[in-house]
């Protein structure tokens, strides 16, 4: 089974602090993707990369970046957080096949709180 | 715009019962249109998979439907348990050169004894 991995189930932060959050997925998966999960919208798309040092922007990239040194790891980065960056936190992995042809595996998210 | 709306935004069952969730997306190209479930704390699990050419699909005692001349889906729930208290994701995927995923909002399902 394929095991996506967030470091932080909860995380409360103070405004302008830098955030990092950790997701690790152990089935040598190219793709690899960051959402936040607000109530009431679907999943928004904040970044995604698809191989090592690779990234793309998804549609809601401002005020994060990502980082993927390792194949296996990719951090989600709040250079400064604002509480409009509370939000449940969603990483996802998926095969290099596309990633409608295969479903998303994600971890079991991060709730993060901005105060 | 490219949308995909779910309704109802909650329901709530009794155990035992069934109930039929809807999905209606406006994404085109279309690729395939996929059923999650996200049980409380959890992130989304993958319950079906549909393609263009596909009408019904079923895993266990969940039933996926796909219309895609009116662009429209629904989850049939049969025999409702416990454990079928989640949120239930439609996400539809287009095929614009790249890769466009849309997710709905969900609809959250209480089954109750």
């Amino acid at each position: 089974d394929v095991k996506v991995t967030q470091s932080s189930r909860y995380l409360v932060k103070r405004t302008g602090e830098k955030v990092f959050l950790e997701c690790v997925q152990d089935m040598d998966h190219e793709n690899m993707f960051w959402y936040r999960q607000d109530p009431g919208l679907g999943l928004r798309l904040i970044y995604f990369s698809y191989d090592v040092k690779m990234k793309e922007k998804g549609d809601i990239p401002e005020g994060y970046s990502v980082s993927r040194e390792k194949k296996e790891r990719f951090s989600l980065i709040l250079e400064s957080a604002s509480t409009n960056q509370t939000s449940m936190y969603l990483c996802a992995s998926s095969p290099h096949s596309g990633v409608g042809g295969s479903p998303l595996h994600f971890g079991n998210g991060t709730r993060l709180t901005v105060t | 715009k490219n949308q995909v709306e779910q309704s109802p935004q909650s329901l709530i069952i009794l155990e035992g019962k069934n109930c039929t969730l809807q999905c209606n997306y406006t994404v085109s190209p279309f690729s395939n249109l996929r059923w999650y479930k996200q049980d409380t704390g959890r992130g989304p699990v993958s319950l079906t998979i549909m393609t263009f050419s596909e009408n019904t699909k079923s895993n266990g005692r969940y039933t996926a439907t796909l219309d895609a001349d009116t662009k429209q889906s629904s989850l049939h729930i049969t025999a409702s348990q416990l454990s079928d208290s989640a949120s239930y994701i439609c996400v539809v995927s287009g095929n614009t050169g790249g890769f466009k995923t849309i997710f709905g909002a969900g609809t959250r399902l209480f089954v109750k004894a």
